[in-house]
């Protein structure tokens, strides 16, 4: 099982540009998280889905967007990028309620907004 | 504010010496913690974890104490190994909040030397 997976690995963005991060999983997981961390900081929740269709903000969703279509995937939208975002992103996902469960993480997407 | 606090963001300790990694949480209503480890450039693996109902939970080598009534947990590593070089990031949960997932600590990175 390759686990979470996330792409690409590292990218620049202009501000304003738009994109993409792509995260698929292959444990048949229903719940899937995306994670910010800023360099000397913890993680913070930006969206999560509890299954395919259903998604919910978290602590910083401003200037993001996500969707959730089928259990593997559950790719973050960035619209109109701003210095802020730049950031190391994590996307995981757990069997059950995070709460109680340990979330599987992926290798991180390195994000560098110019 | 932060909820779950890591004071020290590094510590060195001597290979087959103890490391005793500390953390803080203001929140009463967390119920579970749990400990996880970073190496540079991937993502978080889960260490192990402990509910509130319980004070104590050992895993070889790792352990985690509880102590609620100071809101304070640690982890202890005996022995220290140079592969347990890494970052350690404590979370906490509320049980049964989906939209909480895990809040971290900003993490203390952790040096054995051989």
């Amino acid at each position: 099982n390759a686990g979470v997976t996330q792409t690409p690995k590292f990218r620049i963005l202009k501000i304003g540009q738009s994109m993409t991060l792509q995260c698929t999983q292959d444990m048949n997981h229903n719940y899937m998280y995306w994670y910010r961390q800023d360099p000397g900081m913890g993680l913070k929740l930006i969206y999560y889905s509890v299954g395919a269709g259903i998604t919910d903000k978290g602590e910083v969703p401003n200037g993001y967007n996500v969707s959730r279509s089928t259990t593997e995937d559950f790719p973050l939208r960035l619209e109109l990028a701003a210095p802020s975002q730049t950031s190391v992103y994590f996307c995981a996902s757990s069997p059950t309620l995070a709460a109680q469960e340990t979330q599987y993480f992926g290798p991180g997407t390195r994000l560098l907004v110019l | 504010d932060q909820q779950v606090k890591q004071n020290s963001p590094s510590l060195s300790v001597q290979e087959g010496r103890i490391s005793i990694l500390n953390c803080d949480y203001t929140n009463s209503m967390f119920d579970y913690f749990l400990w996880y480890k970073k190496y540079p450039a991937e993502g978080p693996t889960f260490l192990i974890s402990i509910s509130s109902i319980k004070d104590k939970n050992e895993d070889g080598r790792f352990t985690v104490f509880l102590n609620k009534s100071a809101k304070h947990l640690s982890l202890h590593i005996v022995p220290s190994q140079p592969g347990d070089s890494a970052v350690y990031f404590c979370a906490a949960s509320e049980g049964g909040q989906a939209g909480t997932a895990l809040i971290f600590g900003k993490g203390t990175t952790l040096s054995v030397s051989s």
